[in-house]
């Protein structure tokens, strides 16, 4: 079965930009997977960031965006803040349902 | 504002069952598709299962088909869970979460969660 991957881990600075990918164990990832993203601080509820590959949702800041970059989804964050340190999900729309990626923990540092 | 808040969670014994509710204000729960996603200690985010607005079709992952069954009660805004045939690795916080569409579909609004804990 496919399994949708991210980097365990990434670190950006304050003030920096970083790119968080999705992608599959086999094939490329594309607008048909419908990619969205959420962020969870440990201890609360998952937050809902981008939706339809690259539309953000109500609230969120503009710094967060969506895209398809080569054959992965991405989740980039531009100006990162401190608070911003959090895990990050992707899901896909894999044909038989809604599948998680592992998540990826971000340090800001 | 959506309002989503998650109930019924429990210390439980293996083999045991729990129901779990989840009541819906601030938005149009009976036209809503509903969720439950659960994450255990320390691990990721796990889709469980879906119920369309009208509660005619349901969707489970396949590690609780024939054990947890999704329902609602539109009358009332909530959302359930019932859980049978409890295993160890069922333990998680288990959150409920709207269910929206747009060129394909995500969740939206998120309830803060409930504690389920299966152990002897």
């Amino acid at each position: 079965q496919t399994v949708v991957t991210q980097e365990p881990s990434f670190s950006v600075s304050p003030g920096g930009t970083v790119t968080l990918t999705c992608g599959l164990t086999s094939g490329s990832v594309s607008t048909i997977h419908n990619p969205s993203w959420y962020q969870q601080t440990p201890g609360q509820a998952p937050r809902t960031l981008i939706y339809s590959t690259d539309t953000r949702s109500s609230g969120v800041p503009g710094r967060f965006s969506g895209a398809i970059l080569g054959n992965k989804a991405a989740l980039t964050i531009t100006g990162a803040q401190a608070h911003d340190e959090s895990d990050y999900y992707c899901v896909l729309y894999m044909g038989y349902g809604m599948v998680f990626g592992g998540g990826t923990k971000l340090t800001v540092l | 504002e959506v309002y989503l808040v998650e109930s019924g969670g429990a210390l439980v014994q293996p083999g045991g069952s729990l129901t779990l509710s989840c009541a819906a204000s601030g938005f149009n729960f009976i036209n809503s598709w509903m969720t439950w996603v659960r994450q255990a200690p320390g691990k990721g985010l796990e889709w469980v299962a879906n119920i369309k607005h009208d509660g005619t079709e349901k969707y489970y992952v396949d590690s609780v088909k024939g054990r947890f069954t999704i329902s609602r009660d539109n009358a009332k805004s909530s959302l359930y869970l019932q859980m049978n045939n409890l295993r160890v690795d069922d333990t998680a916080v288990y959150y409920c979460a709207t269910f929206l569409f747009s060129n394909g579909w995500y969740w939206d609004s998120w309830g803060q969660g409930t504690l389920v804990t299966v152990s002897s």
